[in-house]
């Protein structure tokens, strides 16, 4: 099974930061890589897919970057929208996904 | 619009069956593009995909759950169904259909998520 590890898998930021998370996979997973984001109670929303495209109604502050094993979501500058978990996924072979990154505010 | 609608189960006791089903509207089933699979929430944790089907007759299971998972569809209904056997604690939790794209694997839409109990 491939393993995927984010980091970290918690940090506290302000509004209008620059954010990074990045995921790795335990093997090669070219650039087989989606991100998502959850709120409490919510279920998932699609943010990127393919690594690095972005999905349709997806602010642009929101980036995706890496293939391979390492991998990384950007957000250039955090909203209030924006704090959340956040959970990377292999698709690479079946369905693997990351334990999650909690963005709180600082 | 595509949605996606999850049952609501009743309690299910500890050795018994969970049965699920998610019902698609706005889109079809049997379009070519996509996969449609269950994934998972326990309480407080992270995403664990449960399974997948093709609607042509593939599916795949999470290894960790195969031997009691299995997924079905009804065409004619617009529903796919979970069934997992022999629940236990660990299978509490808040149970996802949603739509995946067929090749890049990335799942689009989701439906709001049904929670299942586990209790004697």
């Amino acid at each position: 099974d491939i393993q995927m590890t984010q980091s970290p898998s918690s940090l506290s930021a302000s509004v209008g930061d620059r954010v990074t998370i990045t995921c790795r996979a335990s093997q090669t997973i070219s650039s087989y890589l989606n991100w998502y984001q959850q709120k409490p109670g919510k279920a998932p929303k699609l943010l990127i897919y393919a690594a690095s495209s972005l999905q349709s109604g997806v602010p642009s502050r929101f980036s995706g970057s890496g293939s391979g094993t390492d991998f990384s979501l950007t957000i250039s500058s955090l909203q209030p929208e924006d704090f959340a978990t956040y959970f990377c996924q292999q698709s690479y072979t079946t369905f693997t996904f990351g334990g999650g990154t909690k963005v709180e505010i600082k | 619009q595509l949605q996606l609608q999850e049952s609501r189960p009743g309690p299910v006791k500890p050795s018994e069956t969970l049965s699920l089903t998610c019902t698609v509207s706005g889109g079809s089933i049997s379009n070519n593009s996509y996969y449609w699979g269950w994934i998972r929430q326990p309480p407080g944790k992270g995403l664990e995909w449960i399974g997948s089907f093709y609607y042509r007759g593939t599916s795949y299971y999470n290894p960790s759950l195969k031997s009691r998972v299995t997924i079905s569809v009804d065409t004619s209904k617009s529903q796919f169904s979970l069934k997992l056997i022999s629940v236990t604690a660990a299978d509490a939790a808040v149970y996802y259909c949603a739509r995946l794209w067929y090749g890049s694997g990335h799942m689009d839409v989701w439906g709001q998520g049904t929670t299942v109990t586990v209790s004697s």
